[in-house]
Parts: structure tokens; C-alpha cells; sequence
């Protein structure tokens, strides 16, 4: 069974840094994209980037490039989200999310992270 | 990017009703959309892939049709537990990308 556990619900102030990961189980981690969706308190689906653990490609939607590092530990099975300096607008939930060939049959529990002073 | 334009954003609807969501590509897609449902708290379920096929489990009552770059998603007799949004997404070219959604309630 595939399984992408995510790590553990974060509150952190403005200017912090953060890194958030997502365990795959289950499969070849190395040989399958993982990609991270934002959700903002009440609204939609954003695709944020994706990254293939196998030799680390990655591909950022424009709106995250340079705003977010998207990275992968093939030998833990493990990727990444990771913030510099954390904004308040960054308060969301996120979700890891594995497509193959486009198609997203198993996602992450999501990681809540809060931004607040 | 590939734009993904739905609607409508909210539907009110009664039970045993026909209820029909779109999405529209703002370039050629081929047939390279899906259609998830999400419950509140819970993270995206996949209910159509390539447009038409039915993920495995999901009820019949569930279908997704394609015509050029317009694409629909029909529930042909709205339950109550299909309470819930509803977004569309393109495949077709990185990055991926997703319709606005629509909350879909009971009348």
C-alpha cells in the first residue's frame, strides 16, 4: 500500500525558517515525482512544485519559484518544503502529493503550518 | 502556465438532482484532466482521470466528459454525502494546475 505520511502540525513566527517532509512508503520513492499543493485557510488548490527523488529534478510553479526549496533524501524515502524567512501569507495547509502520469491517487494527511506573531 | 477556468464557484442543490460543474483549459489539453472531491479537514480524492474513466470504487453516479478544451463533470442524482468541493486539474504540461474549485451544498 502507498503511504505519504507527513510531518506534524507547526506554528511559527514571521522571519522563521521551516522545513516540512513527506515520507513515502510503499513504492520506489526514486522512481515517482512527488509534488506539494498549498491550501490557504478557505480557499483552493495550488500546485507549488514538484521533484523526482531519482536525480532531484525540480520544477517550480512561477508563483513559488524562489519563494519556497522543494528537496528529496532518496535514502530516507523522505521530501521537502522548506521556508527561509516565513511570512504570515504563508499560513496554509500543505499537502504532498504523488501523480503518475499526471494522475494524484495518493496524497499526504497535509501538514498544517500557522505564521503568526 | 495552463489556466484552468470553472464553474460555477458555489452550487446549491437538491438530493436525487443532476448537477454539472465545468472547467475550461485555456490552451489545448488533449484529454489530460482530472476531477477530485474534497471533504472538509481531508485531503483530495480522486474521482476522473483522462477526463472520462472513473477511478476504480468511485460510484457511477460520477462521470467527466471532454469537448475541445471544455470539460464537465456530472453527478446525474446528487447524495448527500457528495456534499463537498469539487476541483478540476490539467496535466498536460508542468506545472500542473487546478480549477478555483466549487462548493457544492444541499438546497
Amino acid at each position: 500500500e502507498v503511504q505519504l505520511v507527513q510531518s506534524g502540525e507547526e506554528v511559527k513566527k514571521p522571519g522563521e525558517s521551516l522545513k516540512i517532509s513527506c515520507k513515502g512508503s510503499g513504492y520506489s520513492f526514486t522512481s515517482y515525482w512527488i509534488g506539494w499543493v498549498r491550501q490557504m485557510p478557505g480557499k483552493g488548490l495550488e500546485w507549488m512544485g514538484i521533484i523526482y527523488p531519482g536525480d532531484s529534478d525540480t520544477r517550480y510553479s512561477p508563483s513559488f519559484q524562489g519563494q519556497v526549496t522543494i528537496s528529496a533524501d532518496k535514502s530516507i524515502s523522505t521530501a521537502y518544503l522548506q521556508w527561509s524567512s516565513l511570512k504570515a501569507s504563508d499560513t496554509a495547509m500543505y499537502y504532498c502529493a504523488r501523480p503518475v502520469r499526471g494522475v494524484i491517487r495518493d496524497w499526504g494527511q497535509g501538514t498544517l503550518v500557522t505564521v503568526s506573531s | 502556465d495552463i489556466q484552468m477556468t470553472q464553474s460555477p464557484s458555489s452550487l446549491s442543490a437538491s438530493v436525487g438532482d443532476r448537477v454539472t460543474i465545468t472547467c475550461q483549459a485555456s490552451q489545448d489539453i488533449s484529454n489530460y484532466l482530472n476531477w477530485y472531491q474534497q471533504k472538509p479537514g481531508k485531503a483530495p480524492k480522486l474521482l476522473i482521470y483522462d477526463a472520462s474513466n472513473l477511478e476504480t470504487g468511485v460510484p457511477s453516479r460520477f462521470s467527466g466528459s471532454a469537448s475541445g478544451t471544455d470539460f464537465t463533470f456530472t453527478i446525474s442524482s446528487l447524495q448527500p454525502e457528495d456534499i463537498a468541493t469539487y476541483y478540476c486539474q490539467q496535466y498536460d504540461n508542468l506545472p500542473y494546475t487546478f480549477g478555483q474549485g466549487t462548493k457544492l451544498e444541499i438546497k
